[in-house]
C-alpha cells in the first residue's frame, strides 16, 4: 500500500540555522514526489519535486529536498531558515502505477522558526 | 498560473442543512479533487474526479457527493450537515500523469466550513 510518513509533528529551529523536516514514503512503483507549503488559513503552496535524475532537487524559496531510495526518504531542507519559513510542511507520494491520479500525503510538520 | 478558485472562504451553516462547496480551475486540468483538513489528520480525500461526469470515491466519501458537470468545476455537496463535517476543505486540480507530465497538485484557498 502506498503512505508518506512524517514522523515528527513540530519542529522548531533558530534563525539563521540549517532545517530540516523529514519524510519516508512506501509505494509500489516509482515514486512521484512532492512537498507542499501551507500558512495559517491557506491553501496548500507547491514548493518542489522529485521525478527522476538528481536525487538533490531544488525548489522555490530556497527549499531543497533530497530523494534516498535505499532509506526511501525524500526530506526538504534548507540551509538557512528564516521566520517566515514558518508553516505547515505537508510531503506527498503519486502513485506511480495502478491508481496514477491519486496522491498520498503525510500527516504534516509544523515548522517554528524562532528570531 | 494556475488558478483554482473556490467559491467561499467561510460558511457558517446549521445542521441539516444541503451545502454546497464550489470549485473552479482555469487550467483545462483533467483531475480534480476534494480533501478536507482537520488538526492531527492531515489531508484525507473525500472524492476526485478523471472526468467530466466521472468521479471515484476517497478515504472518506461518506455524507458527501460531488458533481463534475463541465471540466472546469467540481462541486462538493453536503445533503445535510452535521457538526462532525466542521473542517477546512480543500479543491485541487491536476493534469493526468503521462510522459512529460508530472502532474502536481494546484490548490484552492480553502472553504472553512462550520456547521452549528
Amino acid at each position: 500500500a502506498q503512505s508518506v510518513a512524517q514522523p515528527e509533528d513540530q519542529v522548531n529551529v533558530a534563525e539563521g540555522n540549517p532545517l530540516t523536516v523529514k519524510c519516508t514514503y512506501s509505494v509500489s512503483g516509482n515514486p512521484y514526489l512532492f512537498w507542499y507549503v501551507q500558512y495559517p488559513n491557506r491553501g496548500l503552496q507547491f514548493l518542489l519535486k522529485y521525478i527522476t535524475g538528481d536525487n538533490l532537487v531544488k525548489g522555490s524559496y530556497g527549499f531543497e529536498a533530497e530523494f534516498n531510495k535505499s532509506q526511501t526518504s525524500f526530506h526538504l531542507k534548507k540551509p538557512s531558515a528564516l521566520v517566515s519559513d514558518s508553516a505547515l510542511y505537508f510531503c506527498a507520494v503519486r502513485d506511480g502505477q495502478g491508481n496514477f491520479n491519486k496522491f498520498y500525503f503525510g500527516s504534516g510538520t509544523k515548522l517554528n522558526v524562532k528570531p | 498560473d494556475v488558478k483554482v478558485t473556490q467559491s467561499s472562504r467561510y460558511l457558517v451553516k446549521r445542521t441539516g442543512e444541503k451545502v454546497f462547496l464550489e470549485c473552479v480551475q482555469d487550467m483545462d486540468h483533467e483531475n480534480m479533487f476534494w480533501y478536507r483538513q482537520d488538526p492531527g489528520l492531515g489531508l484525507r480525500l473525500i472524492y476526485f474526479s478523471y472526468d467530466v461526469k466521472m468521479k471515484e470515491k476517497g478515504d472518506i466519501p461518506e455524507g458527501y457527493s460531488v458533481s463534475r458537470e463541465k471540466k472546469e468545476r467540481f462541486s462538493l455537496i453536503l445533503e445535510s450537515a452535521s457538526t462532525n463535517q466542521t473542517s477546512m476543505y480543500l479543491c485541487a486540480s491536476s493534469l493526468t500523469l503521462n510522459p512529460g507530465v508530472t502532474g502536481e497538485l494546484f490548490f484552492g484557498e480553502g472553504s472553512r466550513l462550520t456547521v452549528l
